[in-house]
């Protein structure tokens, strides 16, 4: 099972920061929290991952909270193209490290 | 930059058929995966190679059958597909190798739709 919570999805201006929530209450102390994106039915693009600090890339920032139960995955200018279903994973230790896919939020960013 | 290369991208298979889903990835990774999602899913793991030699089950490996053939080249087999098979699989590769330290990202491929009629 899926170790985050997501919403199921959310509308986003174009331009606008898109701010995307995840809890993830039991994660454990050396498990990283990754953020990937599925456009259509393409393959899982990879955004950003973090342990416990600030993660800031070309794509997105990532915020986890000081008790890492919880992150913010930021889109600083959402563009249409940013319409995708996002993933919060919390990458376990087992079967090679393995990604859980839970079910997403589908993001809609509109003009 | 090809990256993680699935081949075919399409496939229809009769019951009981057996065909092979071919992934390459030129990054020189060490692990390989392959998933498979299906309707309204997120991806399951389905067989893991944490490097050259090595494979492993993930959660959904019955009917498979994988090949890691070269550090490059991770395949998997259907021996005898069924219906319930019916998917579009995944492949991903990531630097991570037998330490598994867990911060290297995983790369995916296009991906194989396969029906099985």
């Amino acid at each position: 099972d899926a170790k985050t919570t997501q919403p199921t999805s959310m509308d986003c201006a174009e331009g606008r920061a898109a701010n995307l929530p995840c809890n993830h209450s039991t994660i454990s102390g050396n498990e990283y929290v990754y953020w990937y994106r599925q456009i259509h039915s393409q393959g899982p693009q990879y955004i950003i991952h973090g342990l416990k600090n600030n993660e800031t890339n070309e794509m997105a920032s990532l915020i986890i909270t000081e008790d890492r139960k919880s992150s913010t995955l930021i889109l600083p200018h959402a563009t249409l193209r940013d319409t995708a279903v996002y993933y919060c994973i919390v990458r376990v230790w087992e079967q090679g490290g393995k990604l859980i896919f839970g079910q997403g939020t589908e993001l809609s960013v509109k003009p | 930059n090809a990256g993680v290369t699935q081949t075919p991208k399409f496939q229809v298979l009769k019951t009981g058929q057996s065909m092979t889903l071919q992934c390459a990835q030129d990054m020189n990774h060490n692990s390989m995966y392959w998933y498979r999602q299906d309707p309204g899913m997120g991806l399951r793991l389905i067989y893991y190679s944490a490097s050259e030699g090595t494979t492993d089950k993930g959660e959904v490996p019955n009917g498979y059958n994988v090949s890691r053939l070269n550090k490059r080249e991770f395949s998997l087999r259907l021996e005898s597909a069924a219906p319930s098979q019916t998917s579009v699989y995944f492949c991903a590769s990531s630097r991570d190798g037998a330490s598994m330290l867990g911060n290297q990202p995983q790369h995916f491929g296009d991906g194989t739709r396969l029906s099985i009629l």
